[in-house]
């Protein structure tokens, strides 16, 4: 019944680890997206993603990369993680991108960088 | 980039009080979410706005839109425990490029039974 859900809930790692985080919705949505919120609760877009295109937040580090293996999976990649990677990373999707597309969230992952 | 501050920061109100959270935007806003966050878990959509003046409600919640659409508020009429969590307003930009959301920082809500 979940609409989009995401693995791990909880991810510890070591810092120049590289992880990844998944995330799937069966609501059938042709959009999907990444944002991340901080220790402070502050929620920044990271990545819009459809079949067609790719949009990336300029602030995020290229060392994160999203890999979508179909329109229903949309997965996070983080290479050579760092302390500063800790936060909450949640996943969300949408029908279109045109504007009153309602995003659906995931219930997030809480990454720790050790 | 528009950037999308709400106020207060936090608040605590005793059961059964009416209480109103503010999202203000630097520029004008070509669609508002609220959203409801609980403690380890995802957002929850409440409602969008999209026109000047619009007005929403949801069981005990109501939102606005501005006529000049640029501040929303929230506000929610007989608080009760289940009201608690952070609120947040996301907007997207306005050539809806990816519809990348922006958000304010939130509202943490505290409702004292």
């Amino acid at each position: 019944d979940t609409a989009v859900s995401q693995t791990p809930k909880y991810l510890v790692t070591q810092m120049g680890n590289d992880k990844s985080i998944k995330c799937e919705q069966n609501l059938g949505h042709d959009t999907m997206y990444w944002y991340k919120q901080d220790s402070k609760k502050f929620l920044k877009i990271m990545f819009s993603y459809n079949n067609k295109e790719l949009i990336i937040n300029e602030t995020v580090p290229n060392r994160f990369s999203p890999k979508s293996p179909d329109k229903a999976h949309l997965n996070l990649h983080i290479n050579s993680l760092e302390l500063g990677d800790s936060a909450v990373y949640f996943c969300a999707s949408s029908q279109g991108t045109s504007g009153g597309e309602t995003q659906y969230f995931g219930p997030g992952t809480r990454l720790l960088v050790l | 980039s528009q950037e999308l501050e709400q106020s207060p920061q936090s608040l605590i109100v005793q059961e059964g009080k009416n209480l109103t959270i503010n999202c203000t935007s630097s520029k004008t806003l070509y669609g508002l979410y609220w959203y409801k966050q609980k403690y380890g878990e995802g957002l929850i959509f409440l409602m969008m706005l999209q026109k000047g003046g619009e007005e929403k409600s949801h069981e005990k919640i109501t939102a606005k839109l501005d006529e000049k659409k640029q501040q929303s508020s929230l506000h929610i009429t007989a608080s009760q425990p289940s009201h608690a969590g952070i609120y947040l307003c996301g907007a997207p930009p306005r050539d809806n490029a990816g519809n990348m959301l922006t958000f304010g920082g939130g509202t943490r809500l505290m409702v004292k039974p």
